[in-house]
């Protein structure tokens, strides 16, 4: 099936500092998705990208979908433990089926 | 709204048995969506259903079943449980297929089989 590569696999962090992922795919998507999922939880969705060069910010969060149309990235400004969860990207292209990346395991010390 | 309930959280299943999966949404949502999460790996549609009374497979069908008598309820069954089928289920739903509408997840259903 089709794959989406999302790096870093995991990150261990200071409180505080700044965090950048980013998500890159074979083939190109019409939407990238950015989800949060926090331990025993589902994931849930924390911003929808729907052009290409498009930059979309949501508190602390800021994602970009890339010009190519087959990369996206997340960036997370001045950490804070409740930030702590794995990130997973997800593209969509049309009425597909989502596909989702690997996705980032994010730890923060205090 | 409860939104995506799923039952029950946990279950250890011996290899060879079967179960059923439940997955409920208040949401009047159209689309249904069943995912395994397996570690380190992103989640992977198993099958989906577009209304009441339509299921159509998704990657990885393969020794599930699934039902969608109302719009409501979406149950996954396990007929023959195998250790490759521990893993955890997530059900999904939103109102159509396009990008503008949410998928909104469940809980989660963790699931092992020994």
């Amino acid at each position: 099936g089709q794959q989406l590569n999302q790096s870093p696999q995991s990150m261990f962090i200071q409180e505080g500092e700044d965090v950048s992922m980013n998500c890159t795919s074979s083939s190109i998507f019409n939407t990238w998705l950015w989800y949060k999922q926090d331990p025993g939880e589902g994931p849930v969705l924390l911003i929808a990208l729907y052009k290409a060069g498009e930059l979309t910010s949501n508190g602390r969060l800021t994602a970009q979908f890339g010009i190519t149309r087959k990369d996206s990235f997340l960036n997370i400004s001045a950490s804070i433990p409740s930030d702590v969860g794995i990130y997973f990207c997800a593209g969509q292209r049309g009425a597909q089926k989502l596909v989702f990346g690997q996705g980032t395991r994010l730890t923060i010390n205090p | 709204n409860a939104g995506v309930t799923q039952t029950p959280k946990f279950r250890i299943l011996k290899i060879g048995q079967s179960m059923t999966l439940q997955c409920a949404q208040d949401m009047n949502h159209n689309y249904m969506y069943w995912y395994r999460q397996d570690p380190g790996m992103g989640l992977k549609l198993i099958y989906y259903s577009v209304g009441a009374g339509i299921t159509d497979k998704g990657e990885v069908p393969n020794g599930y079943n699934v039902s969608r008598s109302t719009t409501e309820d979406f149950p996954l069954r396990l007929e023959l449980a195998a250790p490759s089928q521990t893993s955890v289920y997530f059900c999904a739903s939103s109102y159509s297929a396009s990008s503008y509408n949410e998928q909104f997840f469940g809980p989660g259903t963790r699931l092992t089989v020994l």
